[in-house]
């Protein structure tokens, strides 16, 4: 089984629809990430957890929450979604001095 | 605050010709420095990563990696490439300064032709 399980792993959405994402990590690691990977832009980071009550915003958070439901849970919602929210959504663990692990990966694409 | 700059957008290299791959880093403190590798359809795998001690880092399937802390850089190398390393590649880092959260660079495209 993959250390960290994303679902689903492809989704096509309306334009005004809220969608969840959803990853689990079986790392036991207490941090957790979601990145947006758009074609020449890398990966920037949405969201970040330290632990289930430590939350906090990365550098393109706007349109987006989330929640840490476990140490192992943490989901990203797309409250209204829009066209250029289409990319593909990459959830990942690590623990403060180690590398971090990525799920499979969400492609989203917004119409 | 820390960022990841590399150098190379797109690459584009014949089977067996050798490979370098620009990374530099801003940050005046200690830092963890990483090199992932994304196939197609694939989420980001760890190629090699540096913590402390012997600069020149080994990762796997052949690359190697040099930290040199004056240049603030950490290129990877790999003497002969394969038409398998077709992939994109990402420099990344975390520190104290920015809480360990991991930060990547924007990535390079390599294309190997058989």
């Amino acid at each position: 089984d993959a250390d960290v399980t994303q679902t689903p792993r492809n989704r096509i959405t309306k334009t005004g629809k809220r969608i969840m994402l959803e990853c689990s990590q079986t790392k036991g690691h207490d941090r957790m990430y979601w990145y947006r990977q758009d074609p020449g832009l890398g990966l920037r980071l949405i969201y970040y957890s330290f632990d289930v009550k430590d939350i906090n915003k990365g550098e393109i958070s706007d349109g987006y929450s989330v929640s840490r439901q476990a140490q192992a849970k943490f989901s990203l919602s797309l409250e209204s979604a829009i066209p250029n929210q289409t990319a593909l959504y990459f959830c990942a663990t690590s623990d403060s001095h180690t590398e971090a692990f990525f799920g499979q990966g969400t492609r989203l694409t917004v119409v | 605050a820390q960022s990841v700059s590399q150098h190379n957008h797109h690459v584009i290299l014949s089977e067996a010709a050798s490979l370098e791959l620009g990374c530099n880093y801003s940050y005046g403190g200690t830092v963890n420095l990483f090199w992932y590798v994304q196939y197609p359809g694939q989420h980001l795998q760890l190629l090699l990563k540096y913590f402390s001690g012997d600069p020149l880092v080994k990762g796997i399937k052949g690359f190697e990696a040099e930290f040199i802390k004056s240049k603030f850089s950490f290129n990877l190398r790999k003497p002969s490439v394969q038409w398998s390393d077709t992939a994109e590649y990402f420099c990344a880092l975390n520190s104290l300064g920015g809480s360990y959260i991991p930060t990547f660079g924007r990535g390079t495209s390599l294309i190997v032709h058989p």
